[in-house]
């Protein structure tokens, strides 16, 4: 069974601050997937990245890739209380199983 | 475009009643997701189809779970009986193709299920 690790669980922080989540497996994935839920809500998909050392930016959140596709992280410059939300991290294997391993979830909460 | 519809929101029902959730996927989405969430947790798939086939339902507790795709539009999930330990969040999504192709997953709100 692949698991994905995410940590820190819980993070509570100040408005303008940085902030890096990560999520980590044994396991090589094919592409992972970085979705934000907010209470009452079904995850909305954040980013998708595919290729190992990968780098994607979107406004404040820039997602890495691991070189070994094993790993990525979050990290989000200057948070604002709407980023606060529960950050998954999902990734589909190799060999055709069309199969999204979630994480437990990053529970972001951003004070004004 | 409207996206995936869930209903009802939430349920409360008494253990060993039978309880179903239905969910309309984004119009032209070949492929249907049916997830459970448990609190503190990352959603779990269930069951996932194609069309109107049922394509991976390994993780699906198939003795008191059943689900259904008729005519490879909506889809209904159903637990009979249900236990105290089915309280979770039932959410649906749908894509157009499939992880394979890249395809996005849009997910639904979410059925809130409580078991007393």
């Amino acid at each position: 069974t692949q698991l994905l690790e995410q940590s820190p669980q819980f993070l509570s922080i100040q408005e303008g601050e940085n902030l890096t989540v990560y999520c980590n497996s044994s396991s090589v994935f094919s592409s992972l997937q970085w979705y934000r839920q907010e209470p009452g809500e079904g995850p909305v998909l954040l980013v998708t990245v595919v290729t190992g050392g990968e780098v994607k930016k979107l406004k404040r959140l820039t997602f890495q890739f691991g070189d070994a596709r094993k790993d990525s992280s979050l990290h989000i410059t200057a948070a604002q209380p709407g980023d606060t939300g529960l950050y998954l991290c999902a990734g589909s294997n190799q060999g055709g199983s069309e199969k999204l391993v979630f994480g437990k979830g990053t529970k972001l909460t951003v004070n004004p | 475009e409207a996206g995936v519809v869930q209903s009802p929101r939430y349920k409360i029902i008494e253990k060993k009643q039978p309880v179903a959730f239905w969910c309309n996927p984004i119009s032209g989405h070949n492929t249907l997701y049916w997830y459970l969430q448990n609190l503190g947790q990352g959603p779990e798939l269930l069951i996932r189809y194609e069309n109107e086939e049922a394509v991976d339902d390994s993780q699906l507790p198939k003795d008191r779970f059943s689900a259904e795709r008729l005519k490879g539009v909506d889809s209904t999930l159903k637990i009979q009986p249900a236990e105290l330990g089915d309280s979770a969040v039932y959410l649906c999504a749908s894509s157009l193709g499939s992880i394979a192709t890249g395809e996005t997953q849009y997910f639904g709100p979410g059925t809130r299920l409580l078991v007393l």
